[in-house]
């Protein structure tokens, strides 16, 4: 059974910081994996989708790498925004025959102090 | 091209009643996926359909939940004799296949009393 790990569950930092989001799976046998923004009270926004042949992806500010080896996938947010606070969740896609489903971490609320 | 489209934002149902989401997946999308976010937990996926047929219902339970995603019309989570731990975000998602992009609506909310 697929596990997605998301650790810390909070983040505080000040703006115009580099950070890094950690994201880990327990089965490396994935699709795909994508890493989403839940603004509190919304839906989720999808940031960016790594498939498993890919080693990573950006968008503008966001690069998102995946080492399925390991596990692993970070997502890396530069010169960060109070905007940017916000829960970000990452999620492996699985597909086996016809069945196609995301797992999802709980995510990583992240605080940018102005 | 509207996105995933969920209807209602908010749904209040006392204990017993029935409680019926609607899910219209962005144009070209024939894959709807259903999940659910407690509070406090991350999302959970519970079914997996296309157009007239449940692909992949291991999320659901057992009991008092049904999906279906007709050929015309918007796919519908249906809850029955809701009790108060079905009080819970609900989101659908969407894509062109089963192993490409999913985009998600803003989900309902789901509170019961």
């Amino acid at each position: 059974k697929q596990e997605v790990t998301q650790i810390p569950a909070a983040l505080s930092v000040p703006e115009g910081e580099n950070l890094v989001l950690n994201c880990s799976f327990t089965d490396s046998a994935i699709y795909n994996l994508q890493w989403f923004r839940q603004d509190p009270g919304k839906g989720l926004t999808s940031l960016l989708l790594i498939q498993s042949s890919q080693r990573e992806q950006t968008s503008g500010r966001l690069n998102a790498s995946l080492d399925k080896s390991s596990g692993r996938s970070t997502l890396y947010i530069a010169a960060s925004q109070p905007g940017d606070s916000a829960t970000y969740l990452c999620a492996v896609g699985e597909t086996t025959g016809a069945n196609s489903k995301l797992t999802f971490g709980k995510g990583i609320t992240l605080s940018v102090r102005p | 091209n509207a996105g995933v489209m969920q209807n209602p934002r908010h749904l209040v149902r006392r204990r017993g009643q029935e409680a019926r989401l609607r899910c219209s997946p962005m144009k070209g999308h024939s894959h709807v996926y259903w999940y659910r976010q407690l509070p406090e937990e991350g999302l959970k996926f519970m079914v997996y359909l296309q157009k007239e047929n449940i692909i992949d219902e291991s999320g659901m339970p057992k009991e008092r939940f049904s999906a279906e995603f007709p050929k015309e019309g918007p796919s519908i989570l249906r809850i029955q004799q809701v009790v108060r731990g079905d009080s819970a975000a609900y989101f659908c998602a969407s894509s062109t296949q089963g192993n490409t992009e999913a985009f998600f609506g803003q989900g309902t909310r789901l509170t019961v009393v």
